[in-house]
């Protein structure tokens, strides 16, 4: 079943203003943590940022910040002042506690930074 | 060098073929993963090695052949592939596998294209 939903095929966003990925995802382990990557057409998968399920605050890291609604089982990805080398494929992640190895990767949302 | 490195970037190669991709971290973390990433699909985790032990098998192929001789080399080695093996072969690391505190650190990825 899939665990991580992405809902968003593409995005586009103009260059300098804010934009959200949406990423849901299903979990039924109390302890589990959320990660946002970035994927450039060069291909490498980029560690963005990180939200632990205990975590009381949101994660925030530079222009990146996550909006983590523990009920809704959500964790949207904020890019604020976009940049046209914000373009690419941006994909949420989930990893579960215990001695579990599958991190759970979404479809992915290709973003578009409109000059 | 830094953060993981993968050898070669692009690879052809014809069904009958034997070829083996590299990957190396320089992070000094403990587990390494292979993934599989083809168009239109979201990430599929291959393999697992956690200390030099592999850890996960995720239904892959024997046609796929793993090797890990230390932390800081994996390898996979390929041998009668099939057309629909044509994917991005993306090599990650963390510190431990297991967990939901270990973000995944990538490598740039094998684009392998089988005739």
């Amino acid at each position: 079943a899939q665990k991580i939903t992405q809902t968003q095929p593409g995005m586009f966003v103009q260059e300098k203003e804010a934009v959200t990925l949406d990423c849901t995802y299903d979990t039924s382990d109390p302890s589990y943590g959320l990660f946002w990557y970035k994927q450039p057409s060069s291909g490498e998968m980029i560690f963005l940022i990180y939200q632990g399920s205990y975590d009381q605050q949101n994660a925030t890291e530079g222009r990146y910040s996550l909006n983590f609604q523990k009920a809704r089982k959500s964790a949207n990805l904020v890019i604020s002042a976009s940049q046209l080398g914000d373009s690419a494929m941006y994909f949420c992640a989930m990893r579960e506690g215990g001695n579990n190895n599958d991190m759970r990767f979404g479809a992915g949302t290709r973003l578009t930074v409109k000059p | 060098e830094t953060g993981v490195t993968q050898t070669p970037r692009h690879l052809v190669m014809g069904m009958t073929n034997k070829k083996s991709l590299k990957c190396e971290q320089h992070l000094g973390h403990n587990a390494m993963y292979w993934y599989k990433q083809s168009a239109k699909k979201p990430l599929e985790l291959m393999f697992v090695y956690n200390f030099k032990e592999q850890t996960e098998n995720n239904s892959v192929p024997s046609r796929f052949s793993p090797e890990c001789p230390n932390s800081s080399h994996l390898f996979l080695h390929l041998h009668t592939l099939q057309p629909e093996d044509s994917a991005l072969y993306l090599c990650a690391s963390s510190h431990l596998a297991g967990g939901p505190y270990n973000e995944q650190f990538f490598g740039p990825g094998t684009r392998l294209t089988v005739l």
